[in-house]
């Protein structure tokens, strides 16, 4: 079965430390993989994206992430976390093909404590 | 630089009234989505339209739900007679999908149903 899986339901972070937020999947076609993020009463802004090739994916607002297909991970991280960051992180998998649907996880809630 | 935009933001409607949300999805894109988000729950595909036809529909796109393109701008998605279960944000999204489609979708702010 096609699924995201974000463990981590809420993490707090203090303003300045590193963050790093999990995303496992199962997929049975070559995924794409998504960060999206939302804030609160927001739409979904894409943080970044990876396709193929380098496995660390540069995304905005300095965020980073790195496949892992032996580990079926995606897990985004940034170095320094700002109190702006607090927001709900999505994972998602898609298909190569246009037009199939992105399989989100459940989300993982961000709080930066200063 | 351009957005899917979508209208209205939020409506609340009494159940079993019909409601109809709309979208303006980015003017070169080809493909056309709708997810929705519970409130607290994931965000959940609904359906994949293309080439003025349904692609691809979950198991929750069921039969009071529809969606049209009724001209060159507009995507809709109508609910036929509102469920209290319906309440939910509904995000439209749409994709390039043409020689230079990376699967990435671009998302709506999401329009807030509230079914009472």
């Amino acid at each position: 079965a096609q699924s995201v899986t974000q463990p981590d339901i809420h993490i707090t972070v203090s303003e300045g430390a590193s963050l790093e937020l999990r995303c496992n999947y199962s997929y049975g076609a070559t995924p794409y993989l998504f960060w999206y993020v939302q804030s609160p009463g927001q739409g979904l802004q894409l943080l970044l994206k990876y396709f193929s090739g380098d496995t660390l994916v540069q995304g905005i607002k300095g965020f980073e992430a790195e496949f892992k297909r032996s580990q079926s991970s995606f897990n985004l991280r940034k170095p320094s976390v700002h109190w702006s960051d607090a927001a709900e992180y999505f994972c998602a998998v898609g298909a190569v093909q246009a037009g199939t649907a992105l399989i989100f996880g459940k989300g993982t809630t961000l709080s930066v404590s200063s | 630089e351009p957005e899917v935009t979508q209208t209205p933001s939020h409506q609340v409607t009494q159940m079993g009234q019909e409601v109809i949300l709309r979208c303006v999805p980015i003017s070169n894109h080809l493909y056309f989505y709708w997810y929705r988000q519970i409130l607290g729950q994931k965000v959940e595909f609904l359906v994949s339209f293309y080439n003025n036809e349904i692609s691809e529909k979950s198991e929750i796109f069921d039969d009071q739900f529809s969606v049209e393109r009724p001209d060159g701008s507009n995507f809709t998605l109508k609910i036929r007679s509102t469920k209290l279960e319906d309440s939910a944000m509904y995000f439209c999204a749409s994709s390039d999908g043409g020689t230079a489609n990376t699967g990435e979708l671009f998302f709506g702010e999401g329009s807030r149903l509230t079914v009472l």
